[in-house]
């Protein structure tokens, strides 16, 4: 079964600050994988989606990459700020016709 | 910009009793999702539906929970005898099928007392 881990569970940094979060997945045979943004109590906010045969995908200040093969992805943020701040989300799509989930990165940006 | 929409954001309901979910997807989309989060855990799969069928679902989506599409606009969710550990927010998803993209909702959070 598919199992999907965010490092760190949380984050703080200040403000302008570049930032790495990172989802990493058993199971390599993904079709892809996409990065959501939570808000507390809220929806998921679709961010990136990267296609298994893709390697990074950008918008804005946002870059994700994917290396199936090791079975990581990385959300780099730039210069981040305070409205960033949120859980992001990364799940991965199998065979199976569904979403895996990880268990999220809580981020908080200090002014 | 076209949203998934779900009715309604916030329902309390008393164990035992049923509860109907409901959603409506992008309209051009032909894929539908139930997924549910409890309080501090990760968001898990229910049920996936296309064609007007069940393609997938979960072990978490027993003989208590039934979806449905009664038109050409609404996806429903009924967890016909409400447990306790049935409070959770709920989350519907839609996909278009030529993009992969899944688009969530604002979920509905129930609270069964």
């Amino acid at each position: 079964k598919q199992e999907v881990t965010q490092i760190p569970a949380a984050l703080s940094v200040p403000e302008g600050e570049n930032l790495v979060l990172n989802c990493s997945f058993t199971d390599s045979a993904i079709y892809n994988l996409q990065w959501f943004r939570q808000d507390p109590g809220k929806g998921l906010t679709s961010l990136l989606l990267i296609q298994s045969s893709q390697r990074e995908q950008t918008s804005g200040r946002l870059n994700a990459s994917l290396d199936k093969s090791s079975g990581r992805s990385t959300l780099y943020i730039a210069a981040s700020q305070p409205g960033d701040s949120a859980t992001y989300l990364c799940a991965v799509k199998t065979g199976a016709n569904n979403l895996f989930f990880g268990t999220g990165t809580r981020l908080t940006v200090i002014p | 910009e076209p949203e998934v929409t779900q009715t309604p954001s916030h329902q309390v309901t008393q164990m035992g009793q049923e509860v109907i979910l409901r959603c409506v997807p992008i309209s051009n989309h032909l894929y539908f999702y139930w997924y549910r989060q409890i309080l501090g855990q990760k968001v898990e799969f229910l049920v996936s539906f296309y064609n007007n069928e069940i393609s997938e679902k979960s072990e978490i989506f027993d003989d208590q929970f039934s979806v449905e599409r009664p038109d050409g606009s609404n996806f429903t969710l009924k967890i016909r005898s409400t447990k306790l550990e049935d409070s959770a927010m709920y989350f519907c998803a839609s996909i278009r099928g030529a993009r992969p993209e899944a688009f969530f909702g604002q979920g509905t959070r129930l609270t069964v007392v």
